[in-house]
């Protein structure tokens, strides 16, 4: 069965510095790898994805993440935390259309 | 482009009592998803959709919830009787041609009290 596992359930940063999120998977095959980003009240919104290629894979709003196979990860960085970057960030994981598979989220909070 | 356009955005309701819920997808996008969120959890897909054909509703209590897509476009969502636990943000999604990327509408949140 898929599943997606994101560790940390809040992750306190102060602004400027970096962050880190972390996502792990379990999926039979090789899927599409997904972050979101979701402000309170507010539907999802798509950050990057990974399908194939190039492991480091750039998304919007500075974010960036990498793919590795060996490890079933693909964590979230961003170099330089904007006090606007406090929000819950989901990955999913799927296959071409088909419904996708939330981790249980992480919520981050940015210190002035 | 529109986006994915989901009403109401809020609603509270008396358990037992009876929800719908409307989704109206991005133009041309044929695969249609329903969402439930609970608070603190990840979404978890209920039904989708391709066209007006159900593909996946294996998660969709059918004793209270059922979904229809009638003429393959916009969607609704409806629960009869609610119950406390069905207190969460009901996100709709769709994808195109290309099915690569699912494009979700701001959601309802509903709260049963």
């Amino acid at each position: 069965a898929q599943s997606v596992t994101q560790p940390d359930i809040h992750i306190t940063v102060s602004e400027g510095a970096s962050l880190e999120l972390r996502c792990n998977y379990s999926y039979g095959a090789t899927p599409y790898l997904f972050w979101y980003v979701q402000s309170p009240g507010q539907g999802l919104q798509l950050l990057l994805k990974y399908f194939s290629g190039d492991t480091l894979v750039q998304g919007i709003k500075g974010f960036e993440a990498e793919f590795k196979r060996s490890q079933s990860s693909f964590n979230l960085r961003k170099p330089s935390v904007h006090w606007s970057d406090a929000a819950e960030y989901f990955c999913a994981v799927g296959l071409a259309g088909d419904k996708l598979t939330f981790g249980g989220g992480t919520r981050v909070l940015v210190k002035p | 482009e529109a986006g994915v356009a989901q009403s109401p955005r809020y609603k509270i309701i008396e358990k037992r009592q009876s929800v719908a819920f409307w989704c109206n997808p991005i133009s041309g996008h044929a695969t249609l998803y329903w969402y439930q969120q609970i608070l603190g959890q990840g979404p978890k897909l209920l039904i989708q959709f391709q066209n007006n054909g159900v593909v996946d509703d294996s998660q969709l209590p059918k004793d209270r919830f059922s979904a229809e897509r009638l003429k393959g476009v916009d969607s609704t969502l409806k629960i009869q009787p609610a119950k406390l636990e069905d207190s969460a943000v009901y996100l709709c999604a769709s994808s195109g041609p290309s099915n690569t990327e699912a494009f979700f509408g701001q959601g309802t949140r509903l709260t049963v009290v």
